[in-house]
């Protein structure tokens, strides 16, 4: 069974700039979360979609940062514009409920010039 | 005070050595309790769940103390292998305002030596 998918595993670009990344959760599981994870530091939930509804986005600057899981299968999570201080890897996890065990994608790692 | 609190580390232990972990937690409506073992640059995995009368998977053992707000991990006879961050994850329900809570800590870090 294929695992969380996401993409692009790396992505630099220079400030103010957008960026997006994408991720396929694993097959059949209705949550999907994505996290920020700095170094040195655990993840941080940024939102969390039951299907296709946000239903914790409490942690999601939304000035300059959105998220959108159509259909409620694949999600993308977009910064614009882009700061410095969001360098750092993003992670996108999928489970079949919220207490599940969640998986992990690889991430993508963001570094902002 | 943060919701999940644990020890940094570096942890550095020789090979077959015993080794523990705390992680504390603030709010005592907290519910669920889960280790995810994370390597270096790479995503956290599930380890453990952490359930009330305590749990134990090979060589790992997973207790929860409600009275004191905390959990543990304790791994016995540790490898090389087990090398690697151990992040605690607390659950809890929000009764009000939607959405539900799942915090992680700052993760510990185990180095297991020859």
């Amino acid at each position: 069974e294929a695992g969380v998918v996401q993409s692009p595993r790396y992505k630099i670009i220079e400030k103010k700039q957008p960026v997006a990344f994408w991720c396929n959760p694993i097959s059949g599981h209705n949550t999907l979360y994505w996290y920020l994870q700095n170094l040195g530091q655990g993840p941080e939930l940024l939102i969390r979609y039951e299907n296709e509804e946000a239903v914790d986005d409490s942690q999601l600057p939304k000035d300059r940062f959105s998220a959108e899981r159509l259909k409620g299968v694949d999600s993308t999570l977009k910064i614009q514009p882009a700061e410095l201080g969001d360098s750092a890897v993003y992670l996108c996890a999928s489970s079949s409920g919220v207490l599940e065990t969640q998986y992990f994608g690889p991430g993508t790692r963001l570094l902002v010039l | 005070r943060k919701e999940v609190e644990q020890d940094p580390g570096p942890f550095n232990v020789p090979e077959g050595a015993t080794v523990a972990f705390n992680c504390t937690y603030s709010n005592s409506a907290s519910q669920s309790f889960f280790w995810y073992r994370q390597d270096c640059r790479k995503e956290p995995k599930l380890l453990m769940s952490v359930y009330s009368s305590g749990n134990e998977d090979g060589r790992f053992t997973a207790q929860l103390n409600r009275a004191s707000q905390y959990i543990s991990l304790l791994i016995r006879d540790s490898k090389l292998s087990d090398s690697a961050t151990y992040l605690c994850v607390v659950f809890r329900f929000i009764l009000t305002g939607g959405g539900n809570k799942l915090t992680f800590g700052t993760g510990t870090q185990l180095k297991v030596e020859l």
